[in-house]
């Protein structure tokens, strides 16, 4: 019974490198999202996709590209990564809207040196 | 700007005795509300929700009670059992308004000592 799996756990990356976090469900659910997590902020949207096809961004989107590259994975990428980009980074999906709740990932903990 | 406020960063409670999480919100276009519960190093798991036409949900142990007027929620856990340890977020969302994404809170961790 999967759910939400992430993946890497872990991440160290140095300054100005590229990586991609990958997500995927098997719920069959149409909606995706991405979050960061920091001490003190709570959880804090970075992009989301409604359905296959579509993405958008969230409240924190600086620095970030997703693609959804079917409906089971939504991956998000870090083009040239930067110390502010240290974080715990958690994947989710549901049913539109998530009033159902949304169903996250275990997290994957970022380090920029 | 916080639409979503948990201002008690940490609660401690013992064992057997109620706890009281508290959540207040600031967007009038919120209609949905929910709880989620955090341990370390997992992902957030849904707990309870409540709907704004609603003053109160009830799911075993625990209970969230809804003040429209106030903006203000509250999770009861009665009684707390050390497994309920972790960190509770508040999330909000308005299905009908077009806020159709959760917006959270920063989070109460609670303790509850044997």
């Amino acid at each position: 019974n999967a759910g939400v799996t992430q993946t890497p756990k872990f991440q160290v990356l140095k300054t100005g490198q590229s990586m991609t976090l990958q997500c995927a469900q098997d719920m069959n659910h149409n909606s995706m999202y991405w979050y960061r997590q920091d001490p003190g902020m709570g959880l804090r949207l970075i992009y989301y996709s409604a359905s296959e096809g579509t993405t958008d961004k969230g409240e924190v989107p600086n620095g970030y590209n997703v693609s959804r590259l079917n409906k089971r994975e939504f991956s998000l990428r870090l083009e040239s990564a930067a110390p502010s980009q240290t974080s715990v980074y958690f994947c989710a999906s549901s049913v539109p809207g998530q009033g159902a709740g949304a169903f996250f990932g275990q997290g994957t903990r970022l380090t920029v040196v | 700007d916080q639409q979503v406020k948990q201002n008690s960063p940490s609660l401690s409670v013992q064992e057997g005795r109620i706890s009281i999480l508290n959540c207040d919100y600031t967007n009038s276009m919120f209609d949905y509300f929910l709880w989620y519960k955090k341990y370390p190093a997992e992902g957030p798991t849904f707990l309870i929700s409540i709907s704004s036409i609603k003053d109160k949900n009830e799911d075993g142990r625990f209970t969230v009670f809804l003040n429209k007027s106030a903006k203000h929620l509250s999770l009861h856990i009665v009684p707390s059992q050390p497994g309920d340890s972790a960190v509770y977020f508040c999330a909000a969302i308005g299905r009908r308004s077009g806020y159709s994404t959760l917006t959270f809170g920063k989070g109460t961790m609670l303790l509850v000592s044997p």
